[in-house]
C-alpha cells in the first residue's frame, strides 16, 4: 500500500503553458513535503518543499499547493520550459529517527517547444 | 564539490555473486539513506542510518546488509544477488534540516544475470 501517489505517469505540455503535476497521501502524520526533479543518469535533486502547517509554498516558476483535508498537493510550473522536461517525485518526509521521506512513482514532464 | 559519491556506477553480476556499493559523503551529514529505483515503483527505501552506528531497515530491506563505517561512508551490501535485485540504487544524505531535504549520488546501476 503506498502512502504516497502520483497517478499519472507522464505529462506533455507545451512550452510556455502550466505544468500541474499531482501527488497524493494517505498519512496524515506526515509533516514536510518536498518536490524532487530528476534527469536522466542523474540523482534526484531538491525543487522545492513544503511544511504540513501551510498550503501554499513559491520559488521563482515553481509554486507548490496543499490540501490537508484532501490529502493532496499539487506543483505548478509556470511557464513551463523545455529545460523542465524531466520526472518530478513527490516525497513526504515521516516522524521516524531519520525523519526518512517516502517517494511516490515519478511523473515524466515532457515539455514540447 | 563532491558531494554524495558512489561507486561503481554500473555493475552486472551472476546469480548468486555478492557486491558492495560504496557510498560517502563530504557535507558532514549524521544521516544517510539507500533507495532503489524501479520502473512504476519510484524510490524504495532499502535501509538507513540516522547517524553514525546506527542503521535500520527501511521498506524494502530483504537481501541487503549495510554499514556505517564511519559518519562519511555508508556501504549496501548484497550477499547473494538475485535477478529481482536489478535495479538503480541511489545513495542520500541529510543534514536534518527543517525541510528534511536529502542529497542524492548519481546512482548504481546494478543487473543481475
Amino acid at each position: 500500500d503506498q502512502q504516497v501517489k502520483q497517478n499519472s505517469p507522464s505529462l506533455s505540455v507545451q512550452e510556455g503553458r502550466i505544468s500541474i503535476l499531482n501527488c497524493d497521501y494517505t498519512n496524515s502524520m506526515f509533516d514536510y513535503f518536498l518536490w524532487y526533479k530528476k534527469y536522466p543518469a542523474e540523482g534526484p535533486t531538491f525543487l522545492i518543499s513544503i511544511s504540513s502547517i501551510k498550503d501554499k509554498n513559491e520559488d521563482g516558476r515553481f509554486t507548490v499547493f496543499l490540501n490537508k483535508s484532501a490529502k493532496h498537493l499539487s506543483l505548478h510550473i509556470v511557464p513551463s520550459q523545455p529545460g523542465d522536461s524531466a520526472v518530478y517525485f513527490c516525497a513526504a518526509r515521516g516522524t521516524g529517527s531519520a525523519r526518512q521521506l517516502t517517494f511516490g512513482s515519478g511523473t515524466q514532464l515532457t515539455v514540447l517547444p | 564539490n563532491a558531494g554524495v559519491t558512489q561507486t561503481p556506477k554500473f555493475q552486472v553480476l551472476k546469480t548468486g555473486q555478492s557486491m558492495t556499493l560504496q557510498c560517502a559523503q563530504d557535507m558532514n551529514h549524521n544521516s544517510m539513506y539507500w533507495y532503489r529505483q524501479d520502473p512504476g515503483m519510484g524510490l524504495r527505501l532499502i535501509y538507513y542510518s540516522a547517524s553514525e552506528g546506527t542503521t535500520d531497515k527501511g521498506e524494502v530491506p530483504n537481501g541487503y546488509n549495510v554499514s556505517r563505517l564511519n559518519k562519511r561512508e555508508f556501504s549496501l551490501r548484497l550477499e547473494s544477488a538475485a535477478p529481482s535485485q536489478t535495479s538503480v540504487y541511489f545513495c542520500a544524505s541529510s543534514g536534518g534540516g527543517s525541510t528534511g531535504e536529502l542529497f542524492f549520488g548519481e546512482g548504481s546501476r546494478l543487473t543481475v544475470l
